[in-house]
Formats: C-alpha cells, sequence, structure tokens
C-alpha cells in the first residue's frame, strides 16, 4: 500500500521558513514525479511544485518562485519543500503528490503564515 | 496557463441518481485529465487519470470521458459515500491547473 506522510506544517511569521518532509512508502519513490499541492482554508486545490524522478528538473507555480524550493532524497524515499518568505496567502494545507496525475495523496500538513 | 472550469460548481442529487460533472478546458489538452473526490476534512482521492482509466480499487459506477478541451465525470448509480467534491486537473502543460470543485450534496 502506498503511503505518503508529511510533516514539518506549524505557525510561523510572515517573511518566516519553514520545511515541510514527506516519507513515502509502498512504492518505488526514485522512478515517480512527485509534486506538492495546497489548499488553503476552504478553497480549492493549487499545485505548488513537482521535480523530476533524478531530481534534474522542478517546476514551480509563478508565485513561489524564488521563495520555495523542492527537493528529494531518493536514498531516503523523501520529499521535501523549502518555503521562504512566507507569506499570509501561502496559509494553507500543503500535500504530497505522487505522479503528474496524482495517483495517491498525502493527508496534509497545514502551514499557517501569521503574526 | 491553461484554465479549467467545472460545471455545476454545485448540485443536488439523491442515492441512485446518475449524476455528470463536466470540465472545460481553455485550450487543448488531448486526455491529460484526472478527476478527484475530496471529503470535507481528508486528502483528495485520485479516481480517474488519462481522462478515462479508472485508478486500482475505485467503484465502477465512476467513469470519465472527453479529449480536447471537454470532458465529463459520470457517476451512474449515486452511494451515500459519494456525497463529495470533485475536482479536475490537466497535466498536460505548467502550471498543473484544478477546476474550481463541484460540491455534490443531498
Amino acid at each position: 500500500e502506498v503511503q505518503l506522510v508529511e510533516s514539518g506544517g506549524g505557525l510561523v511569521q510572515p517573511g518566516g521558513s519553514l520545511r515541510l518532509s514527506c516519507a513515502a512508502s509502498g512504492l518505488t519513490f526514485s522512478s515517480n514525479w512527485m509534486s506538492w499541492v495546497r489548499q488553503a482554508p476552504g478553497k480549492g486545490l493549487e499545485w505548488v511544485a513537482n521535480i523530476k524522478q533524478d531530481g534534474s528538473e522542478k517546476n514551480y507555480m509563478d508565485s513561489v518562485k524564488g521563495r520555495f524550493t523542492i527537493s528529494r532524497d531518493n536514498a531516503k524515499n523523501s520529499l521535501y519543500l523549502q518555503m521562504n518568505s512566507l507569506r499570509a496567502e501561502d496559509t494553507a494545507v500543503y500535500y504530497c503528490a505522487r505522479g503528474g496525475a496524482h495517483g495517491h495523496w498525502g493527508q496534509g500538513t497545514l502551514v499557517t503564515v501569521s503574526s | 496557463d491553461i484554465q479549467m472550469t467545472q460545471s455545476p460548481s454545485s448540485l443536488s442529487a439523491s442515492v441512485g441518481d446518475r449524476v455528470t460533472i463536466t470540465c472545460r478546458a481553455s485550450q487543448g489538452i488531448s486526455n491529460y485529465l484526472a478527476w478527484f473526490q475530496q471529503k470535507p476534512g481528508k486528502a483528495p482521492k485520485s479516481l480517474i487519470y488519462a481522462a478515462s482509466s479508472l485508478q486500482s480499487g475505485v467503484p465502477s459506477r465512476f467513469s470519465g470521458s472527453g479529449s480536447g478541451t471537454d470532458f465529463t465525470l459520470t457517476i451512474s448509480s449515486l452511494q451515500p459515500e459519494d456525497f463529495a467534491t470533485y475536482y479536475c486537473q490537466q497535466y498536460k502543460s505548467y502550471p498543473l491547473t484544478f477546476g474550481g470543485g463541484t460540491t455534490v450534496d443531498i
């Protein structure tokens, strides 16, 4: 059974930083593109970033370019999202998901940006 | 960016009803279209990928169709556990984009 478990969320002040992690099991992690998708409270789904199997290609939504960095460690079956210069509008539940079609999702971790 | 427009935004239905949700892309995306179900407080669940391929374990009452710009998700006979919000998503080009969602309630 595929399991994706996010961690690292919490309350952070505007301008602060946070690093999210996603631990994967039950799949060949190194064979899959991986994504971060977020959902603001009461809103719809919004793709944030994704990364190729070997980490050689990374893609981001415009509003996080230069502030967020996606990375992965295939030896640890782990995906990461380093978030810097956080803004109130980054407040959301952040999900990791497998593949371009997002075939499996984690349970999410809540990031709240507030003073 | 490719805009994904779902209709309706909400609908009321009864157990046993046939339900159809439409998703329209602002430009052609071939069959790079996925559908998700989300229940309150829960993570999304993948239902369909490649416009019409059912994810493993998803009941056969769910089906998807379409290609190019127009797509549909059909629930052939609505069950109590199907009351949820449904999203489409294109993965043809970046940024990957989702529709605004369709809430199916009683």
